[in-house]
């Protein structure tokens, strides 16, 4: 049971575009959702979180728009720079019980010069 | 301030092998987490840790078994190694506090022959 989804793979944008990432969850006891960056080789990088009692959160070139009614938040990118080509994961967690993060399956952004 | 850190970066098991995994948590963090991220799949959590004891754990077997130690560094302990426990394992490390991001190591890529 994938409690969060990324239905999209991939996704390529031409640089100085916005970019548009989507995640859908399922489980309404989320109420913290978080968007990571990772490199081939690396670990995760954080990017940018949104707590349910928003539904916008920036953070410079970053948006997360959550929409807690559709259980959908997405990220945009603007405007899309090359070194943002990465895999994108949005996760989600639960404050009830332990801080574990249930993450999707992941969204590889290109972003074309 | 140092970030979190796993060794080794790579390893190379037989099946039936036992493994030891390490991390050391970045500095003020006193809560480990240990995900698994296999071939195309988003990280799946294992197991955290909180002040040396086991705080929630995944859907994982038995065999899966973790340590923390005073400093809050951490072990993850794999035995009876399995083809299918090739992956990444990743190690993740957070203040406690409700609601803030989790800072993930490099990873370590184990592959189990």
């Amino acid at each position: 049971d994938q409690q969060v989804k990324q239905n999209s793979p991939s996704l390529s944008v031409q640089e100085g575009r916005i970019s548009i990432l989507n995640c859908d969850y399922t489980n309404s006891m989320f109420d913290y959702f978080l968007w990571y960056k990772k490199y081939p080789a690396e670990g995760p990088t954080f990017l940018i979180s949104i707590s349910s009692i928003k539904d916008k959160n920036e953070d410079g070139r970053f948006t997360v728009f959550l929409n807690k009614s559709a259980k959908h938040l997405s990220l945009h990118i603007v405007p899309s720079q090359p070194g943002d080509s990465a895999v994108y994961f949005c996760a989600a967690s639960a404050s009830s019980g332990t801080y574990k993060y249930i993450f999707g399956t992941g969204t590889r952004l290109k972003v074309l010069a | 301030e140092t970030g979190v850190t796993q060794s080794p970066t790579h390893l190379i098991k037989t099946r039936g092998q036992q493994v030891t995994l390490r991390c050391s948590s970045q500095s003020g963090h006193n809560t480990v987490s240990w995900y698994q991220q296999a071939l195309g799949q988003g990280p799946q959590f294992i197991f955290q840790y909180y002040r040396e004891e086991e705080n929630g754990r995944g859907n994982f077997p038995p065999r899966f078994s973790g340590l923390q130690f005073p400093n809050y560094s951490s072990e993850l302990n794999v035995n009876a190694l399995e083809l299918d426990d090739s992956a990444l394992y990743l190690c993740a490390s957070t203040t406690g506090q409700l609601n803030t991001e989790a800072f993930f190591g490099q990873g370590t890529r184990l592959t189990v022959v």
